[in-house]
């Protein structure tokens, strides 16, 4: 266990609809990442929060797609009129109590859309 | 050139045997350095960290980091078929914040 829980872990849609997935990260670290990861493909990053500071977003990063990070705490990525080439595993990942600069990931949530 | 390459595999090892996977980075920048093990369906775990030029040890594991070849390797000694897995392998700039990943080397334990 990372101490990063995701939610769901599963989800299946239907193309069009929109979907929220929860990430709530390693307490008192200010830094939250997430990646979506394809079959056969290694973690790609989306965007990157420090405290409730949106800094970086992926040009991967549709208009359809948008992050959160209210307060500083946990954070939802939100994806609207979802296609299905969205079909991924979306991982969160936060920095652990190591090293500064590792990080950990959540189990991850799986979406299909069908 | 992508940011972080990786041979996709299958690297096939038999068992008890070293495997040896290897990594290559562009951005000279680059400051730390980290071993994932990804299992079909689940999510990416830390295994290995390296920021120094030269080896890293943790059990049947070392990591190498050559600076000016901008290579990183893992080694897993007395490989086991528990091993068999995706290893990432994954750069981070402290400019940027951001951790860019390779796709991965998949590895094949034999019994």
């Amino acid at each position: 266990d990372t101490g990063v829980s995701q939610d769901p872990r599963h989800k299946i849609t239907k193309r069009g609809q929109n979907v929220t997935f929860r990430c709530d990260p390693i307490s008192e670290h200010n830094r939250l990442y997430w990646y979506r990861q394809t079959l056969g493909q290694g973690p790609e990053f989306l965007t990157y929060f420090q405290n409730e500071a949106q800094l970086e977003k992926s040009r991967l990063l549709s208009d359809r797609f948008s992050a959160e990070r209210p307060k500083g705490s946990f954070s939802t990525l939100e994806i609207q009129r979802t296609e299905q080439g969205d079909s991924a595993m979306y991982l969160c990942a936060s920095p652990g109590q190591g090293s500064g600069n590792t990080i950990y990931f959540g189990e991850g949530s799986w979406l299909t859309v069908v | 050139q992508k940011e972080v390459e990786q041979n996709s595999g299958p690297l096939s090892v038999p068992e008890g045997a070293i495997a040896s996977l290897n990594c290559t980075y562009s951005d000279r920048g680059s400051q730390s350095f980290f071993w994932y093990r990804q299992y079909s369906g689940k999510s990416p775990e830390l295994i290995m960290f390296i920021y120094s030029n030269g080896d890293k040890e943790d059990g049947r594991f070392t990591a190498q980091l050559n600076k000016a070849s901008q290579y990183v390797s893992l080694l897993i000694r007395d490989s086991q078929p528990s091993d068999s897995a995706t290893y990432l392998c994954a750069v981070y700039t402290s400019g940027t914040y951001k951790y860019i990943f390779g796709t991965g080397t998949r590895l094949k334990v034999l019994a």
